[in-house]
């Protein structure tokens, strides 16, 4: 089974709007955590915002929040307010056995987010 | 600061030749990893070392695949022999690591094609 599944492989928003960019993942450790990145065409992976398993609140960093529902294992990427540079792919990780020291990342396939004047 | 240094940022070669890949990491940054990037495969992780040390090499696909961490300020990840199904996008990325969401800096990439 994936670990991480994203299902859109490509989204369209209206500049301006909000978009939300799903991401269910797979575990059976207590103790984990979620990345987002931001891949634009130039190709540099931009680390965008984490949320801890044990975390009690979703994670925000500016237009940024993580829509995390621990019983349904998603962790949603919401964006506010895109912005034309917000183009992009855009990437869900998970790091798994976190209480164990494990830095190991698994990446989902990605979601296309195309950001429309 | 500088980022995560790598080179070449592109290489050409043909099957069976030998390639090495080179990272520097951030300065400080005490983990370093190395991914692999295919439209069919997606971002893979093939080697991860703390303190210069390989902690899970799982990922590498085959004895032709090699990677080495001489100190805290250098990776190297090297084919031999290429073949053309190594054609992809080369990933290296640091961190610190102090436990937990300790995000990975990637480097700009180095896009080999094996032909």
């Amino acid at each position: 089974a994936q670990k991480i599944t994203q299902t859109q492989p490509g989204m369209f928003v209206q500049e301006k709007e909000a978009v939300t960019l799903d991401c269910t993942y797979d575990t059976s450790d207590p103790s984990y955590g979620l990345f987002w990145y931001k891949q634009p065409s130039s190709g540099e992976m931009i680390f965008l915002i984490y949320q801890g398993s044990y975390d009690q609140q979703n994670a925000t960093e500016g237009r940024y929040s993580l829509n995390f529902q621990k019983a349904r294992k998603s962790a949603n990427l919401v964006i506010s307010a895109s912005q034309l540079g917000d183009s992009a792919m855009y990437f869900c990780a998970m790091r798994e056995g976190l209480q164990g020291g494990s830095e190991k990342l698994v990446f989902g396939k990605g979601t296309k987010l195309t950001v429309n004047p | 600061d500088a980022g995560v240094i790598q080179s070449p940022r592109h290489e050409v070669t043909e099957m069976g030749q030998e390639v090495t890949l080179r990272c520097k990491p951030i300065s400080g940054h005490n983990s370093l990893f190395w991914y692999r990037q295919t439209m069919m495969r997606g971002l893979e992780l093939l080697i991860y070392f703390n303190n210069n040390v390989p902690i899970d090499d799982s990922g590498m696909p085959e004895d032709r695949f090699s990677a080495k961490m001489p100190n805290a300020s250098f990776s190297t990840l090297k084919i031999q022999p290429s073949e053309p199904r190594d054609s992809a996008v080369y990933f290296c990325a640091s961190s610190l690591e102090v436990g937990g969401g300790d995000e990975q800096f990637f480097g700009p990439g180095t896009r080999l094609t094996v032909l």
